[in-house]
This record gives C-alpha cells, structure tokens and sequence, in this order.
C-alpha cells in the first residue's frame, strides 16, 4: 500500500513557538485530513481540506491542500503543552476507496 | 452521545489463541474500517466494509478475519495465523467511503 512521506519525523519546540509540518505524496490526492493522536488514544480529525489551494483554519490550527494536490501543510501557532502528541496527514485519491497515512509527526513543546 | 467504541482497552493472548477486537459505532455510517498501528508507522488498513454484509481486503489482511452483520458493528478477529499480533489496533467509521473517517480509542494487543 501506498504511504505518504511526512516530515518533520519528530520536532522539540519551546512554548510559545510556531510550528510546521508537511506531507508529500507521489499521486494526487483528492482529500488531505489531518488528525492529531495522544498517546494510547485514537487519532482525532483536526481538519480536512478538499480542494487544491485551499487553507483552513481551526484555531491555532491552520492546514493547506497543496496546488499540486500531492501535498499538504500543516502549521500551529504559538504552541502551547497540549500540543504535545503525534500529528498524522491522510490522504485519498480518486479512486476514492481508500484514505493512506503518513509516518507521523511527534511534536514535544518544552514549557 | 454519539460515537465509536472499542473493547478491550487491553488485550492479552496466548500463542495459538485467536482473539476477537470489538468496534460499535453509533453515527449512522456506512462504511467501517480496521487498522493496525506499529511504533514509527503509519496507520495500515487490514480491512474495510462499505455496506452491512460486504468486506473487503486491505494491505494486511493475512492473518485476520472480519465480519459486518449489523451496520453499527464490525469486529476483528486475530487468528493464530497472525504471526506478530502485537500492536495497537484502531477501528474508524466514515458515512460513505469517501468521506472523512472518524477513530476509536483503540485497543492494544499484547501476545504472551
């Protein structure tokens, strides 16, 4: 199967700082989610992006869809403790059966 | 409240046992999936259903079974044919198959 390249791999940031991270693919995607995953929970939506170019704000919270449609970036503003988990991309195609994930994104923010 | 439920939080299995994950949600959707989390990876689809009494394969579906009788429920079943069973196993659900899906909190597998 199919997996999205994501990176940064992991990130330390102090509180306070801005933060960015992306998910690249070698197909296009129609769909780009991104979801935020705490430690022993399940993966929870953060934003979905449906169309090329377009960017979504939830909060601090902002996510692109890529103009290519074969990425997407995510970025958080003044990050603050609870921030802290593992950020994951998602991705579907055309075909539109399937959604494929990326590697994950852990992010620590130091107080 | 509506939601996705998973039981057992944890899971505990003997080698040569098979073991039953359950997942219930109840948001209406149609379409239920199963996935299997590992350290430094991604999520890996082992299987996935559209409509009540219909399945299909995903990557990883060796070693698993499924079933969709009822709309709200979808369990997995770890065969012994499972090699290594061990991992964090997530079950979602999405109105559609093209629609944004929605987790569980999951449950981890542990062979003894």
């Amino acid at each position: 199967g199919q997996q999205l390249n994501q990176s940064p791999q992991s990130m330390f940031i102090q509180e306070g700082e801005d933060v960015s991270m992306n998910c690249t693919s070698s197909s296009i995607f129609n769909t780009w989610l991104w979801y935020k995953q705490d430690p022993g929970e399940g993966p929870v939506l953060l934003i979905a992006l449906y169309k090329a170019g377009e960017l979504t704000s939830n909060g601090r919270l902002t996510a692109q869809f890529g103009i290519t449609r074969k990425d997407s970036f995510l970025n958080i503003s003044a990050s603050i403790p609870s921030d802290v988990g593992i950020y994951f991309c998602a991705g579907q195609g055309p075909a539109g059966n399937q959604f494929y994930f990326g590697t994950g994104t852990s992010l620590t923010v130091i107080p | 409240d509506g939601g996705i439920t998973q039981s057992p939080k944890y899971l505990f299995r003997k080698e040569g046992q098979n073991v039953t994950l359950s997942c219930e949600q109840n948001l209406n959707h149609d379409a239920m999936y199963w996935y299997r989390q590992d350290p430094g990876q991604g999520l890996r689809l082992i299987y996935y259903s559209q409509i009540v009494n219909d399945f299909q394969k995903g990557d990883i579906a060796e070693g698993y079974s499924v079933s969709r009788e009822k709309k709200e429920s979808f369990p997995l079943t770890v065969t012994s044919a499972q090699k290594n069973p061990t991992a964090f196993y997530l079950c979602a659900s999405s109105m559609g198959s093209e629609e944004t899906q929605y987790f569980g909190p999951g449950t981890r597998l542990l062979v003894l």
